[in-house]
């Protein structure tokens, strides 16, 4: 059964905590993407990786970091530096050379208490 | 001004209504169009998919692209309760050598009513 997975589905930080939250898929895909929704904007771009051992930034990318060791994987850390962290997350991926469609994850909600 | 404009709603429409949902952009270099449905606190799911211009239609949902307007719609035929969801547009341009990013509108929240 492929598909893309996302854990933990909500998440619950203190402030000054860094957190990671697991993006795993089991599709082949080459390209993963990390979005963050927030009411009335949209989703925003904030890392993507289109092979491993590779990233770059989206639109926003301050406060958060990522890596990409295997194809599979693609965890993304929340720092402490990220002043305004609380929002849905969703993380995506792509075939290399199958069109700009994007299969997303259900989604790991993140609050700052 | 946004890249991508979707009016957010919500929406309200009795069921087996046609459903008219659109969004308008302002980059004349995109030429993939998405739609995705999105069920609160889920993730989106790929509803539709075309190349620019054109018409393309699967089962009730119909998606139309019209480049010249820099304008695009989905047509969701005889609307059912379980078509209560955001509607998400999205789109990006050939050869971005960016990761293929996709913009995406802000979302429309349809609510199909009994």
């Amino acid at each position: 059964d492929g598909g893309i997975t996302q854990s933990p589905k909500y998440l619950f930080r203190k402030e000054g905590q860094n957190v990671t939250l697991s993006c795993e898929q089991n599709l082949n895909h080459d390209a993963m993407y990390w979005y963050r929704q927030d009411p009335g904007q949209g989703l925003r771009l904030i890392y993507y990786s289109q092979i491993v051992n590779d990233f770059q930034k989206g639109d926003i990318a301050e406060g958060y970091s990522v890596s990409r060791e295997k194809k599979e994987s693609f965890p993304l850390t929340v720092t402490s530096a990220q002043k305004n962290p609380t929002a849905f997350y969703l993380c995506a991926s792509r075939i290399a050379g199958g069109g700009d469609t994007q299969y997303f994850g259900p989604g790991t909600r993140l609050t700052v208490l | 001004q946004k890249e991508v404009e979707q009016d957010p709603g919500p929406l309200s429409v009795p069921e087996g209504a046609i459903v008219s949902l659109n969004c308008t952009y302002s980059n004349s270099a995109f030429q993939y169009f998405m739609w995705y449905r999105q069920y609160s606190r889920k993730g989106p799911e790929l509803l539709m998919y075309t190349y620019s211009s054109g018409n393309k239609e699967d089962g009730r949902f119909t998606a139309q692209v019209d480049k010249s307007s820099k304008y695009i719609s989905l047509f969701i035929r005889d609307s059912q309760p379980s078509d209560s969801a955001t509607y998400l547009c999205a789109m990006s341009a050939a050869f971005t050598g960016g990761g293929n990013k996709l913009t995406f509108g802000t979302g429309t929240q349809l609510k199909v009513e009994l």
